[in-house]
């Protein structure tokens, strides 16, 4: 059973631009959730997907925004990206929500 | 507001020895946690988790203890192996929400 795949597993973009983050669950696993790590931070929780309807969102600004598709996929973008947005970004697949959550390796972005 | 936190940020263990990470947490709704591991360039792996109804859970060589009056749980590894060095990060959620808290996580290192 394929684990949760997180794409691109690098990036390096400029202040200023967006970017877009895949994530696709487990399959079976329909509740999708974002984490932002940084150094010295524990996981802070972005926002939580199911059945395509944004749950719950964590204390970030506008400019973090996500999308759930009818397939489980997600995505996360993040528009006029500033230097304290580099961080590892992770998404964590469950079956329903407030159940065990299975992440994936996450997506390195480093604003320059 | 860390609602969960590790206040222990590294811990050192011989091989063979037990280690003991804790965690405390503020929220009383709080009736679900979670153990994860996490090497680094890797998204944090599922260790093992209890529930409120339970004061004690175990799977192997790791065994998690939820003292509920103290709002404090514990991981126990007996014995520690040099594979277990990682970071571990503690998560709680309440039934009733949407989303897990994390702790800043535990660097243990074992020393063979």
């Amino acid at each position: 059973k394929a684990g949760v795949t997180q794409t691109p597993r690098y990036l390096i973009k400029t202040r200023g631009q967006q970017v877009t983050l895949s994530c696709s669950p487990i399959s079976g696993h329909r509740s999708v959730s974002w984490y932002q790590q940084t150094p010295g931070q524990g996981l802070q929780f972005l926002f939580e997907y199911f059945s395509e309807t944004q749950r719950n969102k964590g204390n970030f600004p506008g400019r973090f925004s996500g999308r759930q598709f009818s397939n489980s996929r997600s995505e996360m973008n993040v528009s006029t990206l500033e230097l304290g947005d580099s961080a590892l970004y992770l998404c964590a697949s469950s079956i329903a929500p407030n159940t065990e959550a299975f992440f994936g390796q996450g997506t390195r972005l480093t604003v320059v | 507001d860390q609602q969960v936190k590790q206040n222990s940020p590294s811990l050192s263990v011989q091989e063979g020895r037990i280690s003991i990470l804790n965690c405390d947490y503020t929220n009383s709704m709080f009736d679900y946690f979670l153990w994860y591991k996490k090497y680094p360039a890797e998204g944090p792996t599922f260790l093992i988790s209890i529930s409120s109804i339970k004061d004690k859970n175990e799977d192997g060589r790791f065994t998690v203890f939820l003292n509920k009056s103290a709002k404090h749980l514990s991981l126990h590894i007996v014995p520690s192996q040099p594979g277990d060095s990682a970071v571990y990060f503690c998560a709680a959620s309440a039934s009733t929400g949407n989303q897990f808290y994390f702790g800043t996580g535990t660097s243990l290192t074992v020393i063979p």
